[in-house]
């Protein structure tokens, strides 16, 4: 897992709730990524983030949103409009988001619905 | 149509022989083909990054090869260990930056 941390493990949402997922990494690396993980299916781009202050959206961005205040951490929020959230979350970083850099990732989130 | 494709969905082997895993890819323009190895509610973890230039790489008992003609790639375990019991995704990057296309994975045991 490098040393990318992500918390909680296990996150369970209600109906119409936000919340947050937690990513921190102190491998110093620039870029950090968010995926999201379904069974059967490859992982998907949600949003990434080249620099502190800046950020993009993925292919499936919809429903989430991310910010960037600070290099080691980028927290996503999984709002109410993102109608079905349950899946394994992955965040992960990588030096640059150039080319030939490794993206290192995190232990993940599994998001629940209650 | 996943833009990288791999095969078989999942394998059962005992410890000890060898396997091969494959992917075929259609992402364009192509940048570089990446495996890593993801263990069960675990973050995947990399193994391999091949360049067009390259067309072999190991990695311990993990050797990956790379045809960017026929654009395909391949994944030989040798020797399998318990431990090798995880999935196995094929990772592309298209040209100009680290935007990556992920395989679904090959599901693989390895048992006594």
């Amino acid at each position: 897992d490098g040393g990318i941390t992500q918390s909680p493990k296990y996150l369970f949402r209600k109906e119409g709730q936000n919340v947050t997922l937690s990513c921190e990494q102190n491998l110093n690396h620039d870029a950090m990524y968010w995926y999201r993980q379904d069974p059967g299916q490859g992982l998907r781009l949600i949003y990434y983030s080249q620099i502190v202050n800046d950020f993009q959206k993925g292919d499936i961005a919809e429903g989430y949103s991310v910010s960037r205040e600070k290099k080691e951490s980028f927290p996503l929020t999984v709002t109410s409009a993102q109608k079905n959230p349950t899946a394994f979350y992955l965040c992960a970083s990588s030096i640059s988001a150039q080319g030939l850099e490794t993206q290192y990732f995190g232990p993940g989130t599994r998001l629940l619905v209650l | 149509k996943n833009q990288v494709e791999q095969s078989p969905q999942s394998l059962i082997i005992l410890e000890g022989k060898n396997c091969t895993l494959q992917c075929n890819y259609t992402v364009s323009p192509f940048s570089n083909l990446r495996w890593y190895k993801q263990d069960t509610g675990r973050g995947p973890v990399s193994l391999t990054i091949m360049t067009f230039s390259e067309n072999t790489k190991s990695n311990g008992r993990y050797t990956a090869t790379l045809d960017a003609d026929t654009k395909q790639s391949s994944l030989h375990i040798t020797a399998s260990q318990l431990s090798d019991s995880a999935s196995y995704i094929c990772v592309v990057s298209k040209g100009g930056g680290n935007k990556l296309t992920f395989g679904t994975g090959t599901q693989l045991k390895v048992e006594l």
